[in-house]
C-alpha cells in the first residue's frame, strides 16, 4: 500500500534533550513537508523539501533541523533549543509544483504527538 | 503577515442540521484556497477553490470562494455522527506552500 508513514506516534523526552522523528513515504512524491499543530493554532509549515538534498525554512523553523538524503525519507529534530516543542507534528508530501498554475494535493501522515516532561 | 481566520471555532449541532463554516483570509501571492477535514490524525483533502463564483460539490459537502471579499464557505447537508471532524482551510501560496487557518471543531450529535 502506498502511503506515508510517520514513527513513533508517541513520543516523550526530556527537557534539554534533541530528539528526531520519523516521516518515511512510498508515493515517488518529490516534495516533503512538516507541520506543527497546536490547540487553536491550526497547521504551521516548520520545512519543506522540493527535491532530495534540498529543503528550505518554513513560517516556525527556529529550534528544528531537518535533512533529505533520500527522496523516500525527511526526518525532522526537535533540538533543546526549540522553547515550546510540545505538539503534535505531522509529515506530508506531493509532487512539486512548479510555476504558477501548479498544484499538487499534499498527503498527510498519521502524525507524531510529542511531549516534553 | 499572511493570516487566515476560520469561524465558529466549534459547534455542536444535531443530527440532520445544515452548517456553515467560515474562511476569511490576507496572504500575499494567493493561488488557492483549500478545505481540509482531520478526524484524527492526517488531514483529507476536500475541495481546492481557485476561481469566484464557482462551488464546489462533493456529495452532502459544497463550497465557494469570493476572491473580492476574500473568504470562503463550506456548507455540510444534512450532517451526520460521521461528519464530526476538524475542518480546516488552508491558503495556498507560491510554490506548494499553505497556509492553515486554526481550525473549526465541528461535533454532529444523535
Amino acid at each position: 500500500d502506498g502511503g506515508i508513514t510517520q514513527s513513533p506516534k508517541y513520543l516523550f523526552r526530556k527537557e534539554g534533550q534533541n530528539v528526531t522523528l520519523s516521516c518515511e513515504q512510498n508515493l515517488n512524491h518529490d516534495a516533503m513537508y512538516w507541520y506543527r499543530q497546536d490547540p487553536g493554532q491550526g497547521l504551521r509549515l516548520i520545512y519543506y523539501s522540493q527535491i532530495v538534498n534540498d529543503f528550505q525554512k518554513g513560517d516556525i523553523a527556529e529550534g528544528y533541523s531537518v535533512s533529505r538524503e533520500k527522496k523516500e525519507s525527511f526526518p525532522l529534530t526537535v533540538t533543546s533549543a526549540q522553547k515550546n516543542p510540545t505538539a503534535f507534528y505531522l509529515c506530508a508530501s506531493s509532487i512539486w509544483a512548479s510555476g504558477a498554475g501548479g498544484f499538487n494535493e499534499q498527503f498527510f501522515g498519521p502524525g507524531t504527538r510529542l511531549t516534553v516532561l | 503577515e499572511d493570516k487566515v481566520v476560520q469561524s465558529p471555532l466549534s459547534l455542536v449541532v444535531h443530527e440532520g442540521d445544515t452548517v456553515t463554516l467560515n474562511c476569511s483570509y490576507e496572504v500575499t501571492n494567493f493561488r488557492s484556497l483549500l478545505w481540509y477535514k482531520q478526524e484524527k490524525k492526517a488531514p483529507t483533502f476536500l475541495f481546492m477553490l481557485t476561481s469566484s463564483g464557482i462551488e464546489k460539490k462533493s456529495g452532502r459537502l459544497s463550497s465557494i470562494l469570493d476572491k473580492k471579499e476574500l473568504f470562503s464557505i463550506l456548507n455540510i447537508t444534512a450532517t451526520q455522527t460521521g461528519d464530526s471532524a476538524i475542518y480546516l482551510c488552508a491558503v495556498l501560496r507560491g510554490g506548494n506552500k499553505l497556509t492553515f487557518g486554526t481550525g473549526t471543531q465541528l461535533k454532529v450529535e444523535l
